[in-house]
């Protein structure tokens, strides 16, 4: 499954709403999509799997939503340290599992 | 504390071959399937491989299958890739994740730079 998320780049500032999408080539088994963010020099941390479970310790501001092919992971208010590069994964199929291209929150 | 240090990435010619190391801890290691994801230069992530409990079911990317292989230690709670005939495209980082869906838990990884 190859998985398209888009926009490439989105530039925002603080206390905006980013929405970020991910869509599948196929349809997602049992909505098994994922949701990371990764900052320089770091590894990626989980925050949504299941398309919309938030994973433990992660605000409420982070949301994620959808089914099928097209899956949103919605930031309701952009904190300082939320501007990062954010990338969706999906695990509903056999291996080999997939992740998207990546979204970058840059600050406007 | 859950940790996993990755090893053994070098500078390598094309042509090449390099054996990675995962050396993993805090956790009952031989109770999950472990997984190898990589990171090119300033791109994006790519699940490269991934190997069951006992070691008895592997799976790999298409663009590294037949050239590299995973394994597991569990005696020494280590997983391992070894990677033949490395291309400059196996340029990346290469982390270890517990599991087979989604990973909570990463390593920072190794570099391996196939260059001339």
């Amino acid at each position: 499954i190859v998985l398209t998320q888009s926009p490439g780049t989105l530039s925002l500032s603080p206390g905006e709403r980013a929405t970020l999408s991910c869509r599948a080539s196929q349809s997602v088994s049992r909505n098994y999509l994922a949701w990371y963010q990764q900052k320089p020099g770091q590894t990626p941390k989980i925050l949504i799997y299941g398309a919309s479970i938030r994973a433990t310790g992660i605000p409420d501001r982070f949301s994620g939503s959808g089914s099928g092919t097209d899956f949103t992971l919605t930031i309701s208010r952009l904190e300082p340290e939320d501007f990062a590069v954010y990338y969706c994964q999906q695990y509903g199929s056999s291996p080999p599992l997939s992740f998207g291209g990546g979204t970058k929150v840059e600050i406007k | 504390e859950v940790q996993l240090v990755e090893s053994g990435g070098y500078l390598v010619q094309p042509g090449g071959s390099l054996r990675l190391s995962c050396a993993a801890s805090g956790f009952t290691f031989s109770k999950f399937w472990m997984t190898w994801v990589r990171q090119a230069p300033g791109k994006g992530l790519e699940w490269v491989a991934n190997i069951n409990e006992d070691g008895s079911e592997k799976y790999y990317v298409d663009s590294v299958r037949g050239r590299f292989s995973i394994s597991r230690d569990n005696a020494k709670n280590s997983v391992y890739l070894q990677m033949n005939s490395l291309g400059v495209e196996d340029t990346a980082v290469y982390s270890c994740a517990i599991g087979s869906g989604w990973y909570e838990h990463w390593g920072l990884g190794t570099l391996v730079t196939v260059s001339s």
